[in-house]
């Protein structure tokens, strides 16, 4: 079965540029989508289709996707970005979430 | 505006039967623009995919898990259901609904707000 590999955890400063990555077997082939979760909270989508954001999403989230690797960047990152980030694809009629990371701002 | 609730019994002893119904507004399951699925998140943990289903009854569920769920829809209620069999306390999670945008892009773009099932005698 497909899956999908996260780093558990990435730290970044307020105002510095955060990347996440997501890792699977030829994922640039495939589209990738990203979901941000807060504490208690249901998962929000920030990215689909690799690079595009829904609306009222901040345009300081950008997405790629090629080769292996799927990336979130987070390009100032605030306070309130702190979350976990889950990327997830579509397989031979499956969904595949990633392990999902933890982005902590300090 | 659309949204997603869930709902059914918080508590479920072992060995019987899980069932929770997702009540959709705003939109209509039987417009078949969208496929509808469950999804779940054990304690502290990240996101597992259940299965979805589309308007019409096809369904496809994480092999994982495939002996034990059924994922049904009443397109006159605008509702689709879950039922996981024999659960366990591994099956104590949140589960969530929701909307799941179909080929080529395959996301989620409308959740639920999540249902704590717990699982105990």
């Amino acid at each position: 079965s497909y899956e999908l590999s996260q780093p558990p955890s990435v730290s970044v400063s307020p105002g510095q540029t955060a990347s996440i990555t997501c890792s699977g077997n030829k994922l640039g082939d495939k589209y990738a989508s990203w979901y941000q979760q807060k504490p208690g909270q249901s998962p929000v989508l920030v990215i689909y289709r690799d690079t595009d954001r829904p609306s009222g999403i901040p345009e300081r989230f950008s997405g790629s996707n090629s080769g292996n690797t799927a990336t979130l960047t987070i390009s100032g990152t605030q306070a309130m970005d702190e979350a976990d980030y889950y990327c997830q694809a579509w397989d031979s009629s499956h969904v595949v979430f990633g392990g999902g990371t933890k982005l902590t701002v300090l | 505006q659309v949204q997603l609730q869930e709902s059914g019994p918080g508590l479920v002893k072992p060995s019987q039967t899980l069932s929770l119904t997702c009540t959709v507004s705003g939109d209509s399951i039987s417009s078949g623009a969208y496929y509808w699925s469950w999804i779940r998140q054990h304690p502290g943990k990240g996101l597992e995919w259940i299965g979805y289903i589309y308007y019409s009854g096809r369904t496809y569920y994480n092999p994982s898990l495939q002996s034990r769920v059924s994922i049904s829809v009443d397109t006159s209620r605008n509702q689709f259901s879950l039922k996981v069999t024999s659960v366990t306390a591994a099956d104590t999670a949140v589960y969530y609904c929701a909307r799941l945008e179909d080929s080529p892009d395959w996301y989620f773009d409308v959740w639920g707000r999540g249902t704590l099932a717990t699982v105990s005698s």
